[in-house]
């Protein structure tokens, strides 16, 4: 167990619909990375969070935004949805933000999308 | 192309059997973790390299980096079906770059 928790697991949607995912950090992590797995583009970094500042962002579309609350837990929203957004939706924690061991990232168990 | 490139893709070994996975950078490594995933599942992080010649164990997984080839090799010694998995390299550039993964299944 990680100490990242995310909820839901499972969600099953419909084309044009919103969801919103969410995560807590491990305790005392200040930053938050959102990451997109799927099969045919692997795991890509969508954006990153530090102490509820936005730091860096990827590829992420337009169509979905994120934030990071006074408490650190953060939320994905992922709206318009198409057939393509189906994947496995993970987010990691690192305590500070930067490079090396100390800041090593540790993932959630991720949130499985499904749009139908 | 990716910028992380990951052989094989895919590995079935008989147990107790060693494997290397290899990872290799377009652009220079300044840092490489390597993770493992459990299918459909999240990423449990095994070791960071950040040295050139660097070189650490886990249990019976050793991974080296070398710095001059832009690589990094994970090995695993005597296999066990509990190292059966996805295992993925990432880079450090600010935010982590990942490789595709090798698919490690280990034959009871």
């Amino acid at each position: 167990d990680s100490g990242v928790t995310q909820t839901p697991k499972h969600l099953i949607t419909a084309t044009g619909q919103r969801v919103t995912l969410r995560c807590s950090p491990r305790s005392g992590d200040l930053s938050v990375y959102w990451y997109q797995q799927s099969l045919d583009q692997g795991l890509q970094f969508l954006i990153h969070y530090y102490n509820g500042e936005e730091r860096a962002k990827g590829n992420i579309l337009e169509r979905f935004s994120a934030q990071q609350f006074p408490d650190l837990h953060s939320e994905l929203n992922l709206s318009s949805l198409e057939l393509g957004d189906s994947a496995l939706y993970f987010c990691a924690s690192s305590a500070r933000t930067g490079t090396g061991l100390k800041n090593t990232q540790y993932f959630g168990p991720g949130t499985r999308l499904t749009v139908l | 192309s990716q910028e992380l490139e990951q052989s094989p893709q895919s590995l079935i070994v008989q147990e107790g059997k060693n494997l290397t996975i290899n990872c290799t950078s377009s652009k220079t490594l300044y840092g490489l973790y390597w993770y493992k995933q459990k299918y459909g599942e999240g990423l449990i992080f095994l070791m960071m390299l950040q040295k050139g010649g660097e070189e650490k164990s886990h249990e019976k997984i050793t991974a080296k980096l070398d710095e001059k080839k832009q690589q990094s090799s994970l090995h695993i010694t005597a296999s066990q079906p509990s190292h059966a998995g996805i295992y993925l390299c990432g880079a450090d550039r600010g935010k982590l770059i990942f490789g595709q993964g090798t698919e490690l299944s280990v034959k009871p």
